[in-house]
């Protein structure tokens, strides 16, 4: 069974903390995403990585930035937090190639900035 | 920006009842149009997808209508029932760009689905 865990379903941070969510798969996929979950503004994609130690800006990357080590592993991480980054963050991941891009979700981390 | 647009934002139907939840793209390259389902609680799961070649698919009670010309799809739900009751989110991908699949997909907005009994 195909399985994304993310570190922590529940997070509460200061103003200017540095944050960081972990993302591990257990599919062997190249591909692997962070969103953010907003009411009103769907799913919207901050990072995502195709491969080791590469990682593209998806629409939303200002004030994220992200690690990707590991194939296993995907990390998002927030400089320094702030307000307006409290939200629910979605890790994914994903084959390479193929006819089915299916992604595949963890549960999410609700991230709440004071 | 926002280059799939989904509506309603949320609707509420009676057990048996058809929901139709609506989405429209902007960018003609786009060609593989899922649509994931989210629980309470849970990630997004796929629960069904279309490719632009055809412009109806069927699963189980599930149904995507796509219309290329007009650059909108839909999702039908026949028979609707309370587990049911979910987020459902349409999504736009360009399968392949450059010689490469990354399987990047722009999510619409969501519609949170209440089915009662």
């Amino acid at each position: 069974d195909v399985k994304v865990t993310q570190s922590s379903r529940y997070l509460v941070k200061r103003t200017g903390e540095k944050v960081f969510l972990e993302c591990v798969q257990d599919m062997d996929h190249e591909n692997m995403f962070w969103y953010r979950q907003d009411p009103g503004l769907g799913l919207r994609l901050i990072y995502f990585s195709y491969d080791v130690k590469m990682k593209e800006k998806g629409d939303i990357p200002e004030g994220y930035s992200v690690s990707r080590e590991k194939k296993e592993r995907f990390s998002l991480i927030l400089e320094s937090a702030s307000t307006n980054q409290t939200s629910m963050y979605l890790c994914a991941s994903s084959p390479q190639g193929g006819v089915s891009h299916e992604q595949y979700f963890g549960p999410g981390t609700r991230l709440t900035v004071t | 920006q926002q280059q799939v647009k989904q509506s309603p934002q949320s609707l509420i139907v009676q057990k048996g009842g058809i929901p139709i939840i609506n989405c429209a793209y902007e960018n003609t390259a786009f060609d593989y149009f899922p649509w994931y389902q989210q629980f309470p609680g849970k990630g997004p799961a796929l629960l069904i997808a279309i490719r632009p070649d055809v412009s109806e698919k069927k699963e189980g009670r599930f149904t995507i209508s796509f219309n290329k010309s007009a650059k909108q799809f839909s999702l039908h739900i026949m028979d609707s029932q309370p587990g049911d009751s979910a987020t459902y989110f349409c999504a736009a991908s360009k399968v392949w760009s450059g010689g490469t699949s990354y399987g990047k997909l722009t999510f619409g907005q969501g519609t949170i689905l209440t089915v009662h009994p």
